[in-house]
C-alpha cells in the first residue's frame, strides 16, 4: 500500500525556518517525481514545488522561489521542504503528493504550518 | 503561467442528478487536464487523469471530456458521498495549476 506521512510541521514566527519531511512506502520512492502541494486555511490548491527522480530537475511556484528548497533522499525513501524567510501567507496545510502521469496520484494527509507573531 | 477556470463556484444539486462541472485554461492544453475530489479534512483523490481517463477504483458516474481550452467534469447520478469541492489541474507547463475549485452541495 502506498503511503505518504508529513511532519514537520507547526507554529514559526514571521522570517523563520521550517522543515518538512515526507516519509514514502509501499512504492519505488526513487521511480517517481514527487511534489510539494499547499492549501491556505479555506482556500485552493497551490503546487509548490517539483523534484524529479533523480534529483536532477527541480522547480518552484514564483511565490516561495529564493526562500524554499525541495530535497529527497532516496536511501531513506523521503522526501524535504526547507522553508526559511517565512511569512503570514506561507501558513496552509503542506501536502508531498506522488506525479505519476502528471497528476498527483497519492498524498499524504498534510501537515500544517502557521506562521504568526 | 497557465490558469485554471473553473464554473460554477459552488452547486448545490439533488441525489441522482446529473451535474456538470466546466474548467477553461487560459491556453492550450491538449488533454493535460486532471480532476480531484477533496472531502473535508481530507487530502485530494484523482478521479479523472488526461482530461477522459477515470482513475483505477473510481465509480463509473464519474466521467470528463475536452480537449484544448474547455473542459467538462459529470457526475451522471449524484450520491450522498459525492459531497466535496472539486478541483481541475493542468500539467501543460510548470507551474502547475489548479482550478479555484467547485464546492457540491445536497439540496
Amino acid at each position: 500500500e502506498v503511503q505518504l506521512v508529513e511532519s514537520g510541521g507547526g507554529l514559526v514566527q514571521p522570517g523563520g525556518s521550517l522543515r518538512l519531511s515526507c516519509a514514502a512506502s509501499g512504492f519505488t520512492f526513487s521511480s517517481y517525481s514527487m511534489n510539494w502541494v499547499r492549501q491556505a486555511p479555506g482556500k485552493g490548491l497551490e503546487w509548490v514545488s517539483y523534484i524529479s527522480s533523480s534529483s536532477s530537475t527541480i522547480y518552484y511556484a514564483d511565490s516561495v522561489k529564493g526562500r524554499f528548497t525541495i530535497s529527497r533522499d532516496n536511501a531513506k525513501n523521503s522526501l524535504y521542504l526547507q522553508m526559511n524567510s517565512l511569512r503570514a501567507e506561507d501558513t496552509a496545510v503542506y501536502y508531498c503528493a506522488r506525479l505519476e502521469r502528471g497528476g498527483f496520484d497519492y498524498w499524504g494527509q498534510g501537515t500544517l504550518v502557521t506562521v504568526s507573531s | 503561467d497557465i490558469q485554471m477556470t473553473q464554473s460554477p463556484s459552488s452547486l448545490s444539486a439533488s441525489v441522482g442528478d446529473r451535474v456538470t462541472i466546466t474548467c477553461q485554461a487560459s491556453q492550450d492544453i491538449s488533454n493535460y487536464l486532471n480532476w480531484y475530489q477533496q472531502k473535508p479534512g481530507k487530502a485530494p483523490k484523482l478521479l479523472i487523469y488526461d482530461a477522459s481517463n477515470l482513475e483505477t477504483g473510481v465509480p463509473s458516474r464519474f466521467s470528463g471530456s475536452g480537449s484544448g481550452t474547455d473542459f467538462t467534469f459529470t457526475i451522471s447520478s449524484l450520491q450522498p458521498e459525492d459531497i466535496a469541492t472539486y478541483y481541475c489541474q493542468q500539467y501543460d507547463n510548470l507551474p502547475y495549476s489548479f482550478g479555484q475549485g467547485t464546492k457540491l452541495e445536497i439540496k
